[in-house]
C-alpha cells in the first residue's frame, strides 16, 4: 500500500525566506512522486514531479524537490518566499504511469510581508 | 480543449435528489480520473477510466456513486440519493498514455446538499 504523510497543515513564512514542506512517503514499490499546488478556488497544478531519473527535481516558480530514498522523503522547497506563493500544497505518490495518485493531506503556506 | 473542463462549477442541490457531473478531459488523453476534496478526508480518489472501462473504481464510497465514460471522452459521476456527507468538490483529471503518469486537473464542482 501507498501513503503520503506531510508534516505541518500550515506554515507560515516572511517574504524572502526559504520554504520548507516536509513530505514523507510509504510505498512498496519504486514510486512516481509529485507536488501539487491549488491556489484559492482554483484546481490542482503539477508543480514537479519524480519519476526515478535525476534525484533533484525541479519545478516551476522555483520550487524543487529532493528524492531521499533512505529517508523515505520528497521535501518541497524555495529559496525565497514570493507572497504569490500562498497556496495549498499536495504531496502525492502513485505506484507506476496510468494508476490512482494518493495525495497527503496537504499543507497551507502563508507569506508574510 | 486547452484543459480538463468540469460542469457545473457549483451545484446546490436538496439531501435525497441526484445530481451528475459532467468532466471534459483533455483531447487525446485516454486516461481519466475523478477525486473528491472535502474538509474531513482532504483529497481522496475516487474512480479512474482507461478508454470507456473503469479498471480501478475502489475509491467510490458506496453504490449510490457511479460514473461512466462513453466514446473515450467526456465523463459523468453520477451521485443518487443525495447526502449532506456527499458535499465536496469534485476533481476530475485526465492524462496521456505516456508512461508519466502527469495528471491535469479541472476546476471542480462544488457539491453543496442541503
Amino acid at each position: 500500500a501507498q501513503s503520503v504523510t506531510q508534516l505541518g497543515s500550515h506554515v507560515s513564512v516572511s517574504e524572502g525566506a526559504l520554504v520548507l514542506l516536509r513530505c514523507n512517503y510509504s510505498s512498496s514499490v519504486p514510486p512516481y512522486l509529485f507536488w501539487y499546488v491549488q491556489y484559492p478556488n482554483q484546481g490542482l497544478q503539477l508543480l514537479l514531479k519524480y519519476t526515478s531519473a535525476a534525484t533533484l527535481v525541479k519545478g516551476i516558480n522555483g520550487f524543487e524537490a529532493e528524492f531521499k530514498k533512505s529517508e523515505t522523503s520528497f521535501h518541497l522547497t524555495k529559496p525565497s518566499a514570493h507572497m504569490s506563493d500562498a497556496a495549498e500544497y499536495f504531496c502525492a505518490v502513485s505506484r507506476s504511469s496510468a494508476s490512482k495518485i494518493i495525495f497527503g493531506s496537504g499543507t497551507r503556506l502563508s507569506i508574510r510581508p | 480543449g486547452a484543459g480538463v473542463s468540469q460542469s457545473p462549477s457549483n451545484k446546490v442541490t436538496e439531501k435525497g435528489k441526484d445530481v451528475e457531473l459532467r468532466c471534459d478531459p483533455i483531447s487525446g488523453h485516454t486516461a481519466l480520473y475523478w477525486y473528491r476534496q472535502s474538509l474531513g478526508q482532504g483529497l481522496e480518489f475516487l474512480i479512474y477510466f482507461q478508454g470507456n472501462s473503469a479498471p480501478d473504481k475502489s475509491g467510490l464510497p458506496s453504490d449510490r456513486f457511479s460514473a461512466e465514460r462513453t466514446g473515450g471522452s467526456v465523463s459523468t459521476l453520477t451521485i443518487q440519493r443525495t447526502q449532506q456527507e456527499d458535499s465536496a468538490v469534485y476533481l476530475c483529471a485526465s492524462s496521456p498514455t505516456s508512461g508519466k503518469n502527469i495528471q491535469y486537473f479541472g476546476a471542480g464542482t462544488r457539491l453543496s446538499v442541503l
